[in-house]
């Protein structure tokens, strides 16, 4: 597609219930990225892909967050055993080119609103 | 804790008027990312600011880069209504990680 097609738009979970988001890149993007938008607007890096390949992961937590780019699916973003905190946006963005210098533009979805009750 | 610090929070003014966005770092940037984003969408971007100094015009946006690469600012002139939507610069940390600052909402109203 020629967007970045993320899924749900809103998703509600329980305090210790899983939550799954997906994105669909923009075809022919080779690189995923996901973010966390927390209140006041504050950006976090979570992951990127390279296709399939974990590319950077130093902004995921340690446990409960994992994630997934596999052939001919979309990527995932899945959270187990939520908690309150982990309510935000979840973006994805994908992008054709990267470089260690400059990054190229980011193209981002819509975001996914996770409200952890 | 924000790397990226932009001022001011909250900017409302009225059609036709100018403002001023800033975004301050004590981190250099190889690059520095300005983007609007409005209510129930992603971020867009607007321009890439590159070079120490360097100076880009989109319409009537103007965008400054700092001689340090450290600050950046965001120069709207006759602003109006569709300019309104949050203002977010995002430092480059190289591989496609930005550093986001918390951005500034700029309300236009005619």
């Amino acid at each position: 597609g020629e967007e970045v097609a993320q899924t749900p738009k809103h998703l509600v979970r329980g305090e210790g219930q899983k939550a799954k988001l997906y994105c669909a890149p923009i075809k022919g993007h080779s690189y995923v990225f996901w973010y966390q938008q927390v209140l006041k607007n504050e950006f976090k890096f979570l992951i990127s892909f390279q296709n399939e390949n974990v590319f950077d992961e130093t902004g995921m937590p340690k446990e409960r967050f994992s994630a997934k780019c596999l052939p001919n699916s979309p990527c995932s973003l899945e959270i187990q055993a939520t908690k309150l905190e982990d309510s935000a946006v979840y973006f994805c963005a994908s992008s054709q080119f990267l470089t260690s210098g400059t990054t190229g533009e980011l193209f981002f979805g819509e975001g996914s609103r996770l409200t952890v009750l | 804790t924000q790397l990226l610090e932009q001022s001011p929070q909250f900017l409302s003014i009225q059609e036709g008027e100018n403002l001023t966005v800033y975004c301050n770092s004590s981190s250099v940037f190889s690059s520095l990312q300005w983007y609007r984003q409005e209510p129930g969408e992603g971020p867009v971007l607007l321009v890439t600011v590159v070079t120490g100094g360097e100076v880009k015009k989109l319409k009537r946006l103007t965008f400054q880069f700092g001689d340090a690469r450290k600050d950046s600012s965001l120069h709207i002139t006759a602003a109006q209504p569709g300019d309104t939507g949050l203002y977010l610069c995002a430092g480059d940390g190289g591989w496609g990680k930005l550093q986001f600052g918390a951005g500034t909402q700029v309300v236009v109203t005619p």
